[in-house]
């Protein structure tokens, strides 16, 4: 079946360290996103990419970088320099135009330790 | 600025029952609309869209949304819940390609 996959589900992390989060699509999207998911905030924009090797920030991406070497991958990073990184991260992908709806993963959640 | 106002954060209602999540969005240009359900620890899922043509629009699971455009709504309605369907609902509009502005979240709470 085709989707998307995050992983890991679940993840741990130190003050100061860097992590990284995985997302695959199997979709043959185009486009691909990045949210995060505060209580009460709805879904804030990270990064998006809408093309292979380019992608621009979202509303919130200091403290985070990505990259786009696959049209199947777009993984996130969340940097040290992110002071308060514990939330749901959720990966969205979709074909390109406005009236295109956007697939959605399953969720990172991510805590420090 | 384009925004999204959800009304409403908490709904309950009993099993049966009719419901309404109330939406709003602020847009000085044609948008397209999406309502999405997430059922805890899991994503998003598409539950109906307005991108043109009748502004009643049906989804999936009997939900359905009215697009008004004079009012700037988009409210999501069901005329008998479910028990199952306990979940968040968002309201998200598509102003510009690559960019979903999404609602703050209404918790649908159905008891028994």
């Amino acid at each position: 079946d085709g989707g998307i996959t995050q992983s890991p589900k679940y993840l741990f992390r130190k003050e100061g360290q860097n992590v990284t989060l995985s997302c695959e699509q199997n979709l043959n999207h185009d486009a691909m996103y990045w949210y995060r998911q505060d209580p009460g905030q709805g879904l804030r924009l990270i990064y998006y990419s809408q093309i292979v090797n380019d992608f621009q920030k979202g509303d919130i991406a200091e403290g985070y970088s990505v990259s786009r070497e696959k049209k199947e991958s777009f993984p996130l990073t969340v940097t040290s320099a992110q002071k308060n990184p514990t939330a749901f991260y959720l990966c969205a992908s979709s074909m390109p135009g406005l009236n295109q709806p956007q697939h959605f993963g399953d969720g990172t959640r991510l805590s420090i330790l | 600025a384009q925004s999204v106002t959800q009304l409403d954060s908490q709904v309950p209602v009993f099993e049966e029952a009719p419901v309404e999540l109330r939406c709003n969005y602020s847009s000085s240009v044609s948008v397209y609309l999406f309502w999405y359900v997430q059922y805890p620890n899991q994503g998003l899922q598409l539950l109906l869209k307005y991108l043109s043509g009748s502004t009643l629009v049906k989804g999936i699971n009997g939900f359905e949304a009215e697009f008004n455009k004079s009012q700037t709504s988009f409210h999501l309605r069901k005329p008998s819940v479910h028990i199952s369907d306990t979940a968040e609902y968002f309201c998200a509009v598509s102003p510009m390609a690559g960019k979903l502005i999404f609602g703050q979240g209404t918790e649908l709470s159905v008891k028994p």
